[in-house]
């Protein structure tokens, strides 16, 4: 049961432009939404984190959108990079699952210069 | 960083041998998990642990078993590995400090031929 869909499986972005994923969930208990970030060869590392209870959450060039209603949310980045080239994992967390990631599927983000 | 060791890092094993990775960690943290990360699904829970000797069950437990007998030490067992089970592993923690926050280890590739 996939309970988080990710799109797009893979984004080609020019240096400067905006990189934009998006993520869909099924489960309403759902109360803290992370991206992660993944280089090759290394392990997920949180990148930023929002709870329904706001719109957006900005960090940097990083922004998440969240549509409570639409059971959606968003990862911008702005001014992408090609360091930011990596894979990007969105994930759900709540309710009964506390405590235990549901994740999207990923994308392969890479940008060039 | 939360002071996770996985080992091995690397292994090739022959179908229906038993196999055991190992996870480490230094923070002292409660939770710990074990996922598995395939192309096209993300990463799954395998399972978790919410303290010494207190397991459970994850999305995609069939095949594998855990143990904990120290809070930081969480053990995966393939009892009979098959070539399903060819994937990258790993292994996570959280605590009170950490919030929500879910820290990954490097991974622990594993082949079965």
């Amino acid at each position: 049961q996939q309970q988080v869909k990710q799109s797009p499986q893979s984004l080609i972005v020019q240096k400067g432009g905006i990189s934009i994923i998006n993520c869909a969930y099924e489960n309403t208990a759902f109360d803290y939404f992370p991206w992660y970030q993944q280089f090759p060869g290394k392990g997920p590392a949180l990148l930023i984190a929002i709870r329904p209870d706001v719109s957006e959450k900005k960090e940097g060039r990083f922004t998440i959108s969240f549509n409570k209603s639409a059971k959606q949310f968003s990862l911008h980045i702005m001014d992408s990079q090609p360091g930011d080239s990596a894979t990007y994992f969105c994930a759900a967390d709540g309710g009964t699952s506390y405590g235990k990631l549901t994740f999207g599927q990923g994308t392969i983000l890479t940008v060039h210069p | 960083d939360a002071g996770i060791t996985q080992s091995p890092r690397h292994k090739v094993t022959e179908t229906g041998t038993p196999v055991t990775l190992r996870c480490h960690q230094t923070e002292n943290h409660r939770y710990m998990y074990w996922y598995r990360q395939d192309p096209g699904h993300g990463l799954r829970l395998i399972h978790y642990s919410y303290g010494v000797k207190d397991t459970d069950k994850g999305e995609v437990s069939d095949g594998y078993s855990v143990s904990r007998s120290k809070t930081e030490d969480f053990l995966l067992t393939l009892e009979s590995a098959t070539s399903s089970q060819t994937s990258v592993y790993f292994c996570a923690t959280s605590g009170i400090r950490s919030g929500n926050t879910i820290y990954f280890g490097e991974g622990s590739w594993l082949t079965v031929v």
